[in-house]
């Protein structure tokens, strides 16, 4: 069984830029997570869908970042601008239902200078 | 929202003696504590997990438990080994809620 799918790995941009960050999950997984990962700390939640429709996004800064799940399969996260503190890894989760288990991609570790 | 704290954020321990984690979490909704295991560079690997209609589980060398009432669980490995090395998370959730609450990690090194 595949894994999930992240790319870019790595992406070092400067501040004010825009940078979008692609997932794919597990097929048939119909809940998707998308989590910041700040150096020494544990995940926190930025959006979580549920097919294509949004669950939570309480904690995602609007101003500046958005996602998108078409079709309920493949989901972008975009950060426009980028701040120095958007510096982090960002991970992409699923799992078959809510509340069971989720599987991590590898991540992208942003660089923000 | 749910609150989780682990504890210690840092272990070393002998190969082969045991290592023991520990979290507690705020909200008695919580059902649902996956553990897991995070490498350098790699994204977080769930080792094992536990729901709240069970008090212990086990698998080869890992075990956790789960005491409800004090609303605090922990991961237990024995005989470590050096591949052991890694950051282990711990979390919550609950089954009208939408996400996993994670810990603040903790450094686990197994000195060979």
């Amino acid at each position: 069984e595949a894994g999930v799918a992240q790319s870019p790995r790595y992406k070092i941009i400067e501040k004010r830029q825009s940078v979008a960050f692609w997932c794919n999950p597990i097929s048939g997984h119909a809940t998707l997570y998308w989590y910041q990962q700040i150096l020494g700390q544990g995940p926190k939640l930025l959006i979580q869908f549920q097919n294509n429709g949004v669950v939570d996004d309480s904690q995602l800064p609007k101003d500046r970042f958005s996602a998108e799940r078409l079709k309920g399969v493949d989901s972008t996260l975009k950060i426009q601008p980028a701040k120095l503190e958007d510096s982090a890894v960002y991970l992409c989760a699923s799992s078959l239902l809510q509340n069971t288990e989720a599987f991590f991609g590898q991540g992208t570790r942003l660089t923000v200078v | 929202g749910e609150n989780v704290e682990q504890h210690p954020s840092t272990l070393s321990v002998q190969e082969g003696d045991s290592a023991v984690i520990k979290c507690t979490y705020s909200d008695s909704a919580s059902n649902y504590f996956p553990w897991y295991k995070q490498e350098l560079g790699k994204g977080p690997q769930l080792i094992i997990d536990i729901r709240s209609n069970v008090g212990e589980k086990k698998d080869q060398r890992i075990a956790v438990t789960l005491n409800k009432t004090a609303k605090h669980f922990s991961l237990h490995i024995t005989e470590t080994q050096p591949e052991d090395s890694a950051v282990y998370f711990c979390a919550a959730s609950f089954f009208s809620g939408n996400q996993f609450y994670f810990g603040t990690g903790t450094s686990l090194t197994v000195i060979p």
